[in-house]
């Protein structure tokens, strides 16, 4: 059974600040992965998409990379706002049962 | 391009009711998922509906059932509500149902049972 794992839980920085995001999964036979940011009580936007044979995605600040073999992934957000403030979530697709989900990062930016 | 709508979006309901939920996908958009959302297991994976026929299924009891329509306009259904059915329930649509598609979420219905 596919498990998604999301560390840190929360992270807290200044605006300004580079971060990084990383999420592992369990199993490496996934279709691709995507990263999706939730504010509270709404709904979910997708940020980023990276097939199984890609290994980075770039849009705008942010950055994702995929290393299927060692079952990770890491979302880079550059120079970050307040308004980047929101909850990260990873998922995987597997075959059967479509998107598994990791628990999040809740980011917060202060400004 | 209008993006996923789900209505309603708040909804109130007592042990033991039903409730049927509503999801109108992008346009042109042929598959319809669901998820269910709660603070204890996080995100998970319902079903999905493709051309009318539900392709794949999560390890959810068989309360929760789904349907999809000519127009790809899906609807889910709970019977016998549980206070543990309180969720906020995201529906997502993408193109073909391919696994390499990207999903596109709405912005979910908040059902609490009391």
């Amino acid at each position: 059974k596919q498990e998604v794992t999301q560390i840190p839980a929360a992270l807290s920085v200044p605006e300004g600040e580079n971060l990084v995001l990383n999420c592992s999964f369990t199993d490496s036979a996934i279709y691709n992965l995507q990263w999706f940011r939730q504010d509270p009580g709404k709904g979910l936007t997708s940020l980023l998409l990276i097939q199984s044979s890609q290994r980075e995605q770039t849009s705008g600040r942010l950055n994702a990379s995929l290393d299927k073999s060692s079952g990770r992934s890491t979302l880079y957000i550059a120079a970050s706002q307040p308004g980047d403030s929101a909850t990260y979530l990873c998922a995987v697709e597997t075959s059967g049962s479509r998107l598994t989900f990791g628990e999040g990062t809740q980011l917060t930016v202060n400004p | 391009k209008a993006g996923v709508t789900q209505t309603p979006r708040y909804l109130i309901k007592t042990r033991g009711q039903q409730v049927t939920l509503s999801c109108s996908p992008i346009s042109g958009h042929r598959s319809v998922s669901w998820y269910q959302q709660t603070p204890g297991q996080g995100l998970q994976f319902l079903f999905e509906y493709f051309s009318e026929t539900q392709r794949n299924k999560g390890n959810f009891p068989g309360r929760f059932s789904g349907r999809q329509f000519s127009n790809s306009r899906s609807e889910m259904n709970v019977s016998t509500l549980e206070l543990g059915d309180s969720a906020l329930y995201l529906c997502a649509s993408s193109l073909e149902g391919k696994l390499t598609d990207t999903q596109y979420f709405g912005p979910g219905t908040r059902l609490t049972v009391l």
